[in-house]
């Protein structure tokens, strides 16, 4: 099974800094990967797939890059919505697998 | 527009069996198939299986292959998650949602079910 490990856990901002966060594969992925954005109480919302296209209305400071097993979701320009919980995940024909997630906070 | 609205929240005891809707609308049922994803209490999310409403075949992470029945309702676009012998960690939110193919990720999600196991 594909696991995925995402850096770090909790993340300390202030609205307007850039934050990055990593997510890390056991073996190779290619592209396919996303990211989701999720607040207490809500289902995820996917905000990027295949590693960095940008889902239709999401705003452009959130973007993504990276191949192979190692992944980035960069957030610019921090606004009081963004503070959240980030998860990435794998998909692929056979499994889809979360990273433990990476909570944003003030 | 898409929407999945899943069934309420249930309370079980442990070793009971507990079985949760996912009525789907605003697309061709068939032509998608269904993750369902849980979430522990303060926890991450986890992948728990998908079923696709094409070819009705599953596939069920392995951990829960002995526990897990995931079936569709074409007549109704509706999809289950009937999880069994329950024990007090599958207290989590049991979340669908939809999956076009296997290199897509899940835009529509459902609002989720609270199952809480306890005696």
């Amino acid at each position: 099974d594909i696991q995925m490990t995402q850096s770090p856990s909790i993340l300390s901002a202030s609205v307007g800094d850039r934050v990055t966060i990593t997510c890390r594969a056991s073996q190779s992925i290619i592209k396919w990967l996303a990211w989701y954005q999720q607040k207490p109480g809500k289902a995820p919302n996917l905000l990027i797939s295949k590693a960095s296209s940008l889902e239709s209305g999401v705003p452009s400071r959130f973007s993504g890059n990276g191949s192979g097993t190692e992944f980035t979701l960069t957030i610019s320009n921090l606004q009081p919505d963004d503070f959240a919980t980030y998860y990435c995940q794998q998909y692929n024909i056979y499994s889809r697998t979360f990273g433990q997630g990476t909570k944003v906070e003030i | 527009q898409v929407q999945l609205v899943q069934s309420g929240a249930e309370v079980k005891k442990p070793g009971d069996s507990v079985k949760v809707s996912c009525k789907t609308s605003g697309y061709t049922f068939t032509s998608y198939s269904i993750s369902w994803v849980r979430q522990a209490p303060g926890q991450g999310l986890e992948w728990m299986g998908w079923f696709s409403a094409n070819n009705a075949k599953a596939n069920v992470v392995q951990k829960f292959q002995d526990r897990v029945t995931m079936t569709t309702d074409t007549s109704t676009a509706t999809a289950y998650m009937e999880l069994r012998s329950l024990r007090s960690d599958d207290t989590a939110v049991y979340y669908c949602a939809r999956v076009y193919n296997a290199y897509a990720p899940s835009l529509y999600w459902g609002q989720g079910t609270l199952v809480t196991v306890s005696s």
